[in-house]
């Protein structure tokens, strides 16, 4: 099946840094890819769509300024959380989709700030 | 408004017994469905999925029934297995890309 890579899987910051999470599809090519944001007991919350080449769709409440995602490459989104504050510490998960509707999951990074 | 709904948070069954997911939508565009099996912190994996035009998906072990006019589905596991205890996601789309899920529902299966 289609795999998709996302680095780091674990990461301690510091609080006011930033911190990158990238995430691949690395034999299929992903024109959008998602990301989500897990709290603990609850469902995954869609964050926002990366389109390969154009800016990202954030959902209502997603700070875009906060939560930079770039999609440079039909292989490569990634998500940056800029400033990161203990608030922000969650797991965070992102997905690309395939050509046949079906979304492929990375394995997750799970971000701490202190 | 949460659109997809898994009511029960958690379901503990038997080893070799049949475990029984569900899931309700309320949105009648949705037209295609997928579940997704996640355990501790990583990411989900896709399960089975089954399209509006359909009413039974089959995979090994892995049953997906749809009612469309009761707005439900639901993830049948048989027999069950130790390595299934896990949370299962319910999810669905329609038109866009964006993928809705409900909050999932933790399966245990005991030995």
């Amino acid at each position: 099946g289609a795999v998709v890579s996302q680095h780091p899987s674990r990461v301690i910051c510091k609080s006011g840094t930033s911190v990158k999470i990238e995430c691949r599809s690395l034999d299929f090519q992903a024109t959008t890819m998602f990301w989500y944001r897990q709290f603990p007991k609850q469902s995954l919350m869609l964050m926002a769509t990366s389109n390969e080449g154009s800016k990202a769709t954030y959902e209502q409440g997603v700070e875009k300024d906060k939560f930079l995602i770039n999609h440079a490459s039909l292989t490569l989104s990634t998500l940056t959380v800029t400033s990161a504050h203990p608030e922000d510490s969650s797991f965070y998960i992102c997905s690309a989709l395939s050509t046949n509707t079906e979304a492929f999951f990375g394995q997750g990074t799970r971000l701490t700030v202190v | 408004d949460q659109q997809v709904k898994q009511n029960s948070p958690s379901l503990s069954v038997q080893e070799g017994r049949i475990s029984i997911l569900n899931c309700d939508y309320t949105n009648s565009m949705f037209d295609y469905f997928l579940w997704y099996k996640k355990y501790p912190a990583e990411g989900p994996t896709f399960l089975i999925s089954i399209s509006s035009i359909k009413d039974k998906n089959e995979d090994g072990r892995f049953t997906v029934f749809l009612n469309k006019s009761a707005k439900h589905l639901s993830l049948h596991i048989v027999p069950s297995q130790p390595g299934d205890s896990a949370v299962y996601f319910c999810a669905a789309k329609g038109g866009s890309e964006k993928l809705v899920f409900g909050k999932g529902t933790k399966l245990t299966v005991n030995p």
